[in-house]
């Protein structure tokens, strides 16, 4: 199975803030690398796939880029609504294994 | 529109058996990879196993935690997929999402259906 790592797990931040968050894979994926967010008590919401294609309605200033092993979301300019939990998942292979998720709160 | 709605959870014993619904609508679950996700509280996402379209001959793969245990399937004529699951483990209390799979991303969530394993 890959195995999918994200860090940091837990991050502070502020609102205007740029946010990194990275994702490895313990081998090299294609290009079937996603990013989820989750707000609490709700289900995650599909925010990038393909590495780096926003789904339909995110905001610009979510983006991802990456290859082989090595993944990053990246929020430009942090807004009120997008402290939550960040997960990244490869598509790649069954199981289609997830990352353990990032939490952005609030600085 | 799309939606996804689970249905079937619930407190059992260990040992036991539950199966799970998802009821969809707005699109043809025949033409997608039904995914399940399950989420133990204060956790992560636990990707469970999947059910391919009929253009990928319906097959199914499991995570090797339930392999065995749990079977997927759906019944095109009513638009509904299934998680059966057996042999219940107080581990797998969890909230379980059904998904819609679309070139191995998951595009479409339901809410989830709780499922608590507890003698």
């Amino acid at each position: 199975d890959i195995q999918m790592t994200q860090s940091p797990s837990s991050l502070s931040a502020s609102v205007g803030d740029r946010v990194t968050i990275t994702c490895r894979a313990s081998q090299s994926i294609t290009n079937y690398l996603n990013w989820y967010q989750q707000k609490p008590g709700k289900a995650p919401n599909l925010l990038i796939y393909a590495i780096s294609t926003l789904e339909s309605g995110v905001p610009s200033r979510f983006s991802g880029s990456g290859s082989g092993t090595d993944f990053t979301l990246t929020i430009t300019s942090l807004q009120p609504e997008d402290f939550a939990t960040y997960y990244c998942q490869q598509g790649d292979i069954t199981p289609r294994t997830f990352g353990p998720g990032t939490k952005v709160e609030v600085k | 529109e799309v939606q996804l709605v689970e249905s079937g959870g619930g407190l059992v014993q260990p040992g036991q058996s539950l199966r799970l619904s998802c009821t969809s609508s707005g699109f043809n679950v025949g033409d997608y990879a039904m995914t399940w996700v399950r989420q133990a509280p204060g956790e992560g996402l636990e990707w469970l196993g999947l059910v391919r379209s009929k253009n990928y001959g319906g097959t199914t793969d499991y995570a090797a935690s339930v392999r065995g245990r749990f079977t997927i399937s759906r019944d095109d004529s009513k638009n509904i997929a299934y998680l059966q699951m057996n042999s219940l483990k107080t581990e797998d209390t969890a909230l379980y999402y059904c998904t819609r799979g679309f070139e191995r991303r998951l595009d479409y969530w339901g809410q989830g259906t709780l499922v608590t394993v507890s003698s």
